[in-house]
C-alpha cells in the first residue's frame, strides 16, 4: 500500500529566509506525487505534481519540489519565503493514473516569522 | 468559474445525532471524492463518484455513513449516528476524467 511520511510536524523560518519541507513516500510503481497547500480558511490548493520527466518540478508561489527516486523523497522547496506562505504542506502520491485516489501525508504547519 | 462548494463549514452536534453534508462539485466534472481528516492525522481517502455511480468506496469507515449523488450533480454525505471520533474536516473534491482534482474549503464536524 501506498504511505507518504511528512516528519516535520510544524516548522518556523524567518520572512525571507529559505525553506525546505521533506517528504518521504512508499509506492511500488512509478509514484504520482503532489504538494498541496492549504491557508486558513481555504481549500486545499495544488502547489505542484511530478508525473514523469524532470526530476526537478516548477510550481506555483515560487516553490519546487525535486523527485529523487534512491532516496523515495520529494521535498518541496523554496529560496525565499514570504509572509503569506504560512500555512499548512501536505505531500501526497496517487495511484495509477494519478487522480483515482490520492495518499496523503500528515502535514507541516509553516509559520513564518517577521 | 465557480470552485467546489461545501456546506456547512462547521457543525457542531451531539453524539448520536444525524449530520448531513453537502457537496455541489464544479459543473461538468464526473468525478467527484469525499476525504476526510481527523485531527492531526493524515487526509484519508473515503469514496469516489463517477457521475451517481460510486467507483471506489474503500476508505468509508463504517455503515454509519451514506454517501449519495443525486443525478451526478452534488453529493451528501450523512452520518447517522454520530460518534465522538467522527469529528473533522470533511473535503470534497470534483476533477474532468483526465486532469486534476479542485478541493472544497470542507466542512469542519465536531460531534460532542
Amino acid at each position: 500500500a501506498q504511505s507518504v511520511t511528512q516528519p516535520d510536524i510544524h516548522i518556523t523560518v524567518s520572512e525571507g529566509a529559505s525553506l525546505e519541507l521533506r517528504c518521504n513516500y512508499s509506492y511500488g510503481a512509478t509514484p504520482y506525487l503532489f504538494w498541496y497547500v492549504q491557508s486558513p480558511g481555504q481549500g486545499l490548493q495544488l502547489l505542484l505534481k511530478y508525473f514523469s520527466g524532470d526530476t526537478l518540478v516548477q510550481g506555483i508561489k515560487g516553490f519546487e519540489a525535486e523527485f529523487k527516486r534512491s532516496q523515495s523523497s520529494f521535498n518541496l522547496r523554496k529560496p525565499s519565503v514570504h509572509w503569506s506562505d504560512a500555512a499548512e504542506y501536505f505531500c501526497a502520491v496517487g495511484d495509477s493514473g494519478g487522480y483515482q485516489k490520492v495518499t496523503f501525508g500528515t502535514g507541516t504547519k509553516l509559520q513564518v516569522i517577521p | 468559474e465557480a470552485g467546489v462548494t461545501q456546506f456547512p463549514s462547521h457543525s457542531v452536534i451531539e453524539k448520536g445525532q444525524t449530520v448531513t453534508l453537502r457537496c455541489d462539485p464544479i459543473s461538468g466534472h464526473d468525478n467527484l471524492y469525499w476525504y476526510r481528516r481527523v485531527m492531526g492525522k493524515e487526509i484519508k481517502f473515503l469514496l469516489h463518484f463517477v457521475k451517481e455511480s460510486k467507483q471506489d468506496e474503500s476508505g468509508m469507515p463504517n455503515n454509519r455513513f451514506l454517501a449519495e449523488r443525486t443525478g451526478g450533480t452534488y453529493s451528501t454525505l450523512k452520518v447517522q449516528p454520530a460518534e465522538l471520533e467522527d469529528s473533522g474536516v470533511y473535503f470534497c473534491a470534483s476533477r474532468p476524467t483526465g486532469e486534476g482534482y479542485t478541493f472544497g474549503s470542507g466542512t469542519r464536524l465536531t460531534v460532542v
